[in-house]
């Protein structure tokens, strides 16, 4: 049982550049999450998913964008990359809502450098 | 060892003692809470969580205390290991599928 598992691990992009991070998991669950960690701080949800063909936005939003095709995978696009997206992404993977007294699941992160 | 979230956050114990981890949380209206360990270069593990109708909850070495007339969370870690160093977060569920994270608290411990 692999969980969540994200592609790549490290990119460095260039300014303007785009890119698409990938996540899957393979527990069947519906709730999925992108979140951004920026150093020393916490995580910030970017966009989330309740299912396939749902999602809405999180709490930083701007510069990124998300599909969610299939149950499994919940990709996660920068179109015109800059530097203040240089972060490390957080895909995680839910079988409830928050709330739901499940346990969520963390894939191991994508580190950007945008230069 | 005990910390105060954003204003201490590194903590260092010995091993065997016990830690505690505090996080203040922002909104009286959270009625779920969780605890995440993250380790260097990993991604967060759960802990432990606990909801706004209870003031305390265990789990194995672990206990969460919710205070909401302060709204502040601590998390407690008996017996505190050298596995337990790493990066300890509080998360927030605002509403619907939103949680906000704390800035987190730096465990090390110290054999």
């Amino acid at each position: 049982n692999a969980g969540v598992t994200q592609t790549p691990k490290f990119r460095i992009l260039k300014i303007g550049q785009s890119m698409t991070l990938q996540c899957a998991q393979d527990m069947n669950h519906n709730y999925m999450y992108w979140y951004r960690q920026d150093p020393g701080m916490g995580l910030k949800l970017i966009y989330y998913s309740v299912g396939a063909g749902i999602t809405d936005k999180g709490e930083v939003p701007n510069g990124y964008n998300v599909s969610r095709s299939t149950t499994e995978d919940f990709p996660l696009r920068l179109e015109l990359a800059a530097p203040s997206q240089t972060s490390v992404y957080f895909c995680a993977s839910r079988a409830l809502p928050w709330g739901g007294n499940t346990e969520a699941f963390f894939g191991q992160g994508t580190r950007l450098t945008v230069v | 060892g005990e910390s105060v979230g954003l204003h201490l956050p590194t903590l260092s114990v010995q091993e065997g003692d016990n830690s505690i981890i505090n996080c203040a949380y922002s909104n009286s209206a959270s009625d779920y809470f969780i605890w995440y360990k993250q380790e260097s270069g990993k991604g967060p593990q759960f802990i432990i969580d606990i909801r706004s109708n209870m003031d305390k909850r265990q789990g194995q070495r672990v206990t969460v205390l919710l205070n909401k007339t302060v709204k502040h969370l601590s998390l407690q870690i008996a017996a505190t290991q050298p596995g337990d160093s790493a990066v300890y977060f509080c998360a927030e569920n605002i509403s619907g599928n939103q949680f906000y994270f704390g800035t987190g608290t730096s465990l090390t411990v110290i054999p």
